[in-house]
């Protein structure tokens, strides 16, 4: 089946500091690729969604200059988490659809940051 | 009222029980409804995915749809310690807008 690959699994990083994780659609093609944070015991978020060539779309709330998303390739979307706070301790999840625009979407195992 | 609604459990269950899960949602312009399940730490995966009303069976897991209701099942035949998970509903309103997820269900099965 479809595979989305995220990397890195988990990170610790400092108060201050950026970070960047990547989600690689492995057997597939993405056009768009969808950015969730997950709070524990809370449901997924939609962040962004990240548009191969073009401008990521941020959801209400979401601050884009904070969430830097760049989507260079078809199989590769990567998301900075920039001057970053205990706060934005979350898991990110990414996910893309690997066929029509109807088909479902397939998620990566998430990146589980803390920041310190 | 929220858009979709999802008891978070927890649900206990033994070994062998048949598990029903639900999700009711208010909007009824949602057409696209899927099922997730997410092992602790892990991220989600795909279950069932089905499009307006009826049923759909996959192995042990039936997914069913009432739209009239809005209101949406997942339930789990033979139910094994590994189904120990949260099972998350998802739907959009068309194939291509984002998914409104449903707050999960955490179950665990014991043996």
């Amino acid at each position: 089946g479809a595979v989305v690959s995220q990397h890195p699994s988990w990170v610790i990083c400092k108060s201050g500091t950026s970070v960047k994780i990547e989600c690689r659609s492995l057997d597939f093609q993405a056009t768009t690729m969808f950015w969730y944070r997950q709070f524990p015991k809370q449901s997924l978020m939609l962040m962004a969604t990240s548009n191969e060539g073009s401008k990521a779309t941020y959801e209400q709330g979401v601050e884009k200059d904070k969430f830097l998303i760049n989507h260079a390739s078809l199989t590769l979307s990567t998301l900075t988490v920039t001057s970053a706070h205990p706060e934005d301790s979350s898991f990110y999840i990414c996910s893309a659809r690997a066929g029509a625009h109807n088909s479902p979407l397939h998620f990566g195992n998430g990146t589980r940051l803390t920041v310190t | 009222q929220k858009e979709v609604e999802q008891d978070p459990g927890p649900l206990s269950v033994p070994e062998g029980a048949i598990v029903s899960l639900n999700c009711t949602y208010s909007n009824s312009a949602f057409q696209y409804f899927m099922w997730y399940r997410q092992y602790s730490r892990k991220g989600p995966e795909l279950l069932m995915y089905t499009y307006s009303s009826g049923n759909k069976e996959d192995g042990r897991f039936t997914a069913q749809v009432d739209k009239s209701s809005k209101y949406i099942s997942l339930f789990i035949r033979d139910s094994q310690p590994s189904d120990s998970a949260t099972y998350l509903c998802a739907m959009s309103l068309s194939g291509n807008t984002p998914l409104v997820f449903g707050k999960g269900t955490r179950l665990s099965v014991i043996a």
